[in-house]
């Protein structure tokens, strides 16, 4: 069975300053690894996954994470955070290529002080 | 090109009641998956549908049914509403299993 942790239900981070959400994942297979966002009232956007290429994984918005197997984390950042970041960020894992059946954390929710 | 839309934005229920969600998906998908998001937590997988076939179930109860029809758009179906199931609930779609979920506004339920 697969799973995921995000350490943190809420950041505060002030504007400019280094992002940094937490996602570690358990799964029996090498997992594929996504982050989506969702603004309030609004569907999940897929920010970034990790399909087996390159750890270091680049999105949009200026968001990267990295894959590191032997901690099992997938960490989002943003060297510089913009006031439009603030939302809610979900990571999930699958065991599919194409996020077949997502398994979402319970999500960080992002605040960036003015 | 338009996205995945649902329908309807909102919903209120009675315990007992059974409900239909809506979701058209992405023109040229042909993959629908549904999630159920409870409040303060992450999306749940449900089910997914695939060229009109159920192609997997999460943990959810028979009494959560759903439709894929010929142009792909999809109906969630609840028997028996109990208050535990008031959540947002998300359709996303792809074209087929293998490449990436496009998800829509969400409905959301409320159990009273």
């Amino acid at each position: 069975a697969q799973s995921v942790t995000q350490l943190g239900s809420h950041v505060s981070v002030s504007e400019g300053a280094l992002v940094l959400l937490r996602c570690n994942y358990s799964s029996s297979v090498p997992p594929y690894l996504f982050w989506y966002v969702q603004y309030p009232n609004q569907g999940l956007q897929l920010l970034l996954k990790y399909t087996s290429a390159a750890t270091l994984v680049k999105g949009i918005n200026g968001f990267e994470a990295e894959f590191k197997k032997s901690e099992t984390s997938f960490h989002l950042t943003k060297p510089s955070a913009h006031m439009s970041d603030a939302a809610e960020y979900f990571c999930a894992v699958s065991e599919e290529a194409g996020s077949y059946q997502l398994t979402f954390g319970k999500g960080t929710k992002l605040s960036v002080i003015p | 090109e338009t996205g995945v839309t649902q329908s309807p934005t909102h919903l209120i229920k009675t315990r007992g009641q059974q409900v239909t969600l809506r979701c058209s998906s992405q023109s040229g998908h042909n993959t629908v998956s549904w999630y159920q998001q409870a409040l303060g937590q992450g999306p749940q997988f449900i089910f997914q549908y695939y060229r009109e076939e159920e192609n997997g179930r999460g943990n959810f109860p028979p009494r959560f049914s759903g439709l894929q029809f010929p142009n792909y758009s999809s109906e969630l179906n609840v028997n028996a509403l109990e208050l535990d199931d008031s959540a947002l609930y998300l359709c996303a779609s792809s074209f087929g299993t293998l490449y990436e979920q496009y998800f829509g506004p969400g409905t959301r339920l409320t159990v009273t």
